[in-house]
């Protein structure tokens, strides 16, 4: 079965400055789906980026990126610039290709200190 | 577009008692599922649907039940709730294609006591 591991439970970041969150997976699926999904204390899931495995370059949008190593099965979000309103839950999520399932990692609570 | 909707957005029910969650999307989306979210944890599959009536059981379905009679809507049942049901439900959709990404209505808070 597949699974996501995401090893910060907490990450702090000063406003204006670039931060990383980390997430490893295990599949043996070789197409496959990634995303990055922000959930604020209102609740909403809010997908942030999304990468296919089958593309070698790495996904942007705007000042989030990732860096998605498919030999090493890590998918890190980078973002830059950081800003008050970037706090919030942040889950990696897999989906194989052949599959309706979303799988989560348990989330990285990112804290944006002004 | 509203995207997708959810009712209530929050309930408190005895324990053996029953429920339906709403959920309905105005996207024409034919894939529609639900979710759960317990504290501290990433989102759970419960079922899914690939279109009208047809649906399918996802990661943990026990303890629930799905109906998938339009497009729009996808009613989650809880029958008999039992306090390991206490948590946060999410219904989502995406539209048809392989990379079409999931959106997510704005949950539901269910304590079951």
């Amino acid at each position: 079965a597949q699974t996501v591991t995401q090893s910060q439970p907490e990450m702090s970041v000063q406003e204006a400055e670039t931060v990383t969150l980390s997430c490893t997976y295990d599949t043996s699926e070789s197409d496959y789906y990634l995303f990055w999904y922000k959930q604020p204390p209102s609740r909403q899931m809010i997908l942030v980026i999304r990468q296919e495995a089958y593309k070698q370059q790495n996904a942007t949008e705007n000042r989030f990126s990732v860096n998605f190593q498919k030999a090493a099965k890590s998918f890190s979000l980078k973002i830059s610039d950081s800003q008050l309103g970037d706090a919030a839950m942040y889950f990696c999520a897999y989906r194989s290709t052949g599959s309706e399932k979303l799988v989560f990692g348990k989330g990285t609570k990112l804290t944006v200190n002004p | 577009n509203a995207g997708v909707t959810q009712t209530p957005k929050f309930r408190i029910l005895k324990i053996g008692q029953s429920m339906t969650l709403q959920c309905t999307q105005d996207m024409n989306h034919n894939y529609m599922y639900w979710y759960r979210q317990d504290p501290g944890m990433g989102l759970k599959l419960i079922y899914y649907s690939v279109g009208a009536g047809i649906t399918d059981k996802g990661e943990v379905p026990n303890g629930y039940n799905v109906s998938r009679s339009t497009t729009e809507d996808f009613p989650l049942r809880l029958e008999l709730a039992a306090p390991s049901q206490t948590s946060v439900y999410f219904c989502a959709s995406r539209g048809q294609g392989r990379t079409y990404e999931q959106y997510f209505g704005p949950g539901t808070r269910l304590t079951v006591t």
